[in-house]
């Protein structure tokens, strides 16, 4: 089946780092996005990783293992706007964006 | 461009009514796809389409509808709204599904079934 796995929810404090971690079983494999929610909106686009390694973005990164299956956001120098709801998709085979039930971080002073 | 835009922003439903969600894209892009959302969960792809003339079924396609007839719009039909039908649609568009091609999602819209 296809499947997607990621932490309930998580807290960390202002100006630390915080690792949100996604797990991923689909059918084919055809790249995985991280989006960002904040409460009552839309969900905006972060990151897309479709080879291993690293992506950098300013004060996030994504990473990704296909190997493993594995996918994680980091989000460095946490700001309280990073407060929202992380969402990890992945496409699969047939060109269906499946996505995981979302990380709610809260980050506190 | 105003992207993807979507209404109603809200709307309360009796059981049995039906209703349609409207959702227009002004990028030119060729997927749209229709997405529910339930309090504290993540997205359902209901149906998807990869151009004007064709639509496919997602992951929940139960108790919707869908037409492409233009590259612009892509409405939801809700034939006999369902109290399980109580959730929050998002219409996303793409260029395609290729590589990095990221999904823009609208604003979103609210339905309440009683």
């Amino acid at each position: 089946g296809q499947n997607i796995d990621q932490p309930t929810e998580m807290t960390a404090t202002e100006g630390a780092i915080v690792q949100i971690n996604c797990t991923y079983q689909t059918s084919g494999f055809n790249g995985l996005f991280w989006y960002q929610q904040h409460a009552g909106e839309a969900p905006t686009f972060l990151s897309y990783n479709v080879l291993d390694g690293l992506e950098e973005k300013g004060r996030f990164s994504s990473f990704l293992s296909r190997s493993k299956g594995y996918s994680y956001l980091l989000l460095k120098e946490l700001q309280m706007k990073d407060s929202a709801s992380y969402l990890c998709g992945a496409y699969n085979q047939g060109g269906k964006l499946i996505f995981g039930q979302g990380t709610e971080l809260s980050v506190k002073p | 461009n105003a992207g993807v835009t979507q209404t109603p922003k809200f709307r309360i439903l009796k059981i049995g009514q039906s209703m349609t969600l409207q959702c227009t894209q002004d990028m030119n892009h060729n997927y749209m796809y229709w997405y529910r959302q339930d309090p504290g969960m993540g997205l359902k792809l209901i149906y998807y389409s990869v151009g004007a003339g064709i639509t496919d079924k997602g992951e929940v396609p139960n108790g919707y509808n869908v037409s492409r007839s233009t590259t612009e719009d892509f409405p939801l039909r809700l034939e006999l709204a369902a109290p399980s039908q109580t959730s929050v649609y998002f219409c996303a568009s793409s260029r395609g599904t290729a590589e990095k091609e990221t999904q823009y999602f609208g604003p979103g819209t609210r339905l309440l079934v009683l």
